[in-house]
């Protein structure tokens, strides 16, 4: 299966700054690369597809990139209701597709 | 209006079957390139995706649990039911239905989520 490592584990950051997560494939994955967010209690939310396409709905300060095995959400500035546990998920050809074990990211 | 909608039983004993029904509305299973994933989610943890039922029937099951698992559609019912056997306490977790547009691999709306307790 393809695993897939979120990096960092547990964020702690400020309204205002700028947030990076990292996700990593063990094998290339091309673009199909998803990041989610959740709340505590709530399903998840889609934000990015196609590793950079995003959600309609979703506010602009919200970017994924990436290709192959390296992939990044950034959040170029952090808002009240950001924060919230961030997840990747690879839907690679008809492979079993495998959620990042989480990126929770919490007020500073 | 996409929706999604989890059923099925709340609690089930080590050993059984338990079987959750995704209805869906706003769209027909029968679409092309429309199919849905379940995944879950134990308390506190992260998120696993189980299983997909693709527009074409064609089926694809977590390695690890694929022996447990069986995913089916009734497109006339616009349901999706999974099957997973010999339910053990670790099986415990919120269990979700999401479509996905399997041309561009978007997850696009998720239902509620249903919490599955296995308990004797």
């Amino acid at each position: 299966d393809i695993q897939l490592t979120q990096s960092p584990s547990f964020l702690s950051a400020s309204v205002g700054d700028r947030v990076t997560i990292t996700c990593r494939a063990s094998h290339g994955i091309s673009g199909y690369l998803a990041w989610f967010q959740q709340k505590p209690g709530k399903a998840p939310k889609l934000l990015i597809y196609a590793a950079s396409t995003l959600q309609s709905g979703v506010p602009s300060r919200f970017s994924g990139s990436g290709s192959g095995t390296e992939f990044t959400l950034t959040i170029s500035s952090l808002q009240p209701e950001d924060f919230a546990t961030y997840y990747c998920q690879q839907l690679y050809s008809n492979f079993p597709w495998t959620f990042g074990q989480g990126t929770k990211v919490e007020i500073k | 209006q996409v929706t999604l909608k989890e059923s099925g039983p709340v609690l089930v004993k080590p050993t059984e079957t338990l079987t959750l029904t995704c209805t869906v509305s706003g769209f027909s299973l029968s679409n092309a390139r429309m199919g849905v994933s379940w995944i879950r989610q134990p308390p506190g943890k992260a998120l696993e995706w189980l299983a997909h039922i693709f527009s074409n029937d064609e089926k694809s099951y977590s390695t690890s649990l694929k022996s447990r698992l069986t995913i089916s559609k009734d497109t006339s019912k616009s349901q999706v039911v999974l099957s997973m056997t010999n339910m053990d306490l670790v099986d415990t977790a919120t269990y979700y239905c999401a479509r996905i547009r399997e041309a561009v691999r978007q997850v696009d709306y998720w239902g509620q989520g249903t919490l599955v307790t296995v308990s004797s």
